[in-house]
């Protein structure tokens, strides 16, 4: 069965700073689809970044990438120049066929 | 606002009762999916609807189930309440299924569950 690991329940980083979210999942598929999903205080949960695994470009959305090791099974989120807004839990999660696994997700919080 | 509407946002009851979530996608949404956020079990995913038809099943219960109506909004039954059903209840849609590239699914506020 797929899991999703996310090892770091919290994590602090300083404004501006940039900080990694780390993210290991098992699958024994070689075609599927990852995601990092914020979700703030208003619990609302919002799309940061999806990667294709037959993509081996690492996605990129504005101050959010990715580190897709698909040998590896690891789908680090990096967030540079970190902003208060960037402030929420974050989720990884594995995708195929329609069905989603999630991490346990990680709390980041933005030092001013 | 994610254009994704779940009601009631908070809902107290008692255990062994029976309760009914209700979601309504985005206009233009075919497929709804049901998840669970619970402190020790994370985000855990129930079941997805593509227009009208069971499309996918997760770790949902028996006593659990949903459906989707031919306006395309849909609801989550959960019965036999018990205390570990205490947990932030979501609903997301999305144009098509999730695997179609480029295509993002749309989360609402959640409903919170507490089974007293």
């Amino acid at each position: 069965a797929q899991t999703v690991t996310q090892s770091q329940p919290e994590m602090s980083v300083q404004e501006a700073e940039t900080v990694t979210l780390s993210c290991t999942y098992d699958t024994s598929e070689s075609d599927y689809y990852l995601f990092w999903y914020k979700q703030p205080p208003s619990r609302q949960m919002i799309l940061v970044i999806r990667q294709e695994a037959y993509k081996q470009q690492n996605a990129t959305e504005n101050r959010f990438s990715v580190n897709f090791q698909k040998a590896a099974k690891s789908f680090s989120l990096k967030i540079s120049d970190s902003q208060l807004g960037d402030a929420a839990m974050y989720f990884c999660a594995y995708e195929r066929d329609d069905k989603i696994i999630f991490g346990k997700g990680t709390r980041l919080h933005i030092l001013p | 606002d994610s254009g994704v509407t779940q009601t009631p946002k908070h809902l107290i009851t008692a255990t062994g009762q029976r309760v009914t979530l209700r979601c309504s996608p985005r206009s233009g949404d075919l497929s709804v999916y049901w998840y669970q956020q619970s402190l020790d079990q994370g985000l855990q995913f129930l079941i997805q609807y593509y227009n009208g038809e069971e499309r996918a099943k997760g770790n949902i219960l028996e006593r659990f189930s949903a459906q989707q109506f031919p306006d395309l909004h849909s609801e989550l039954n959960l019965s036999s309440l018990e205390l570990g059903d205490s947990a932030l209840y979501f609903c997301a849609s999305s144009v098509a299924s999730m695997t179609a590239l480029n295509t993002e699914a749309f989360f609402g506020q959640g409903t919170r569950l507490t089974v007293v």
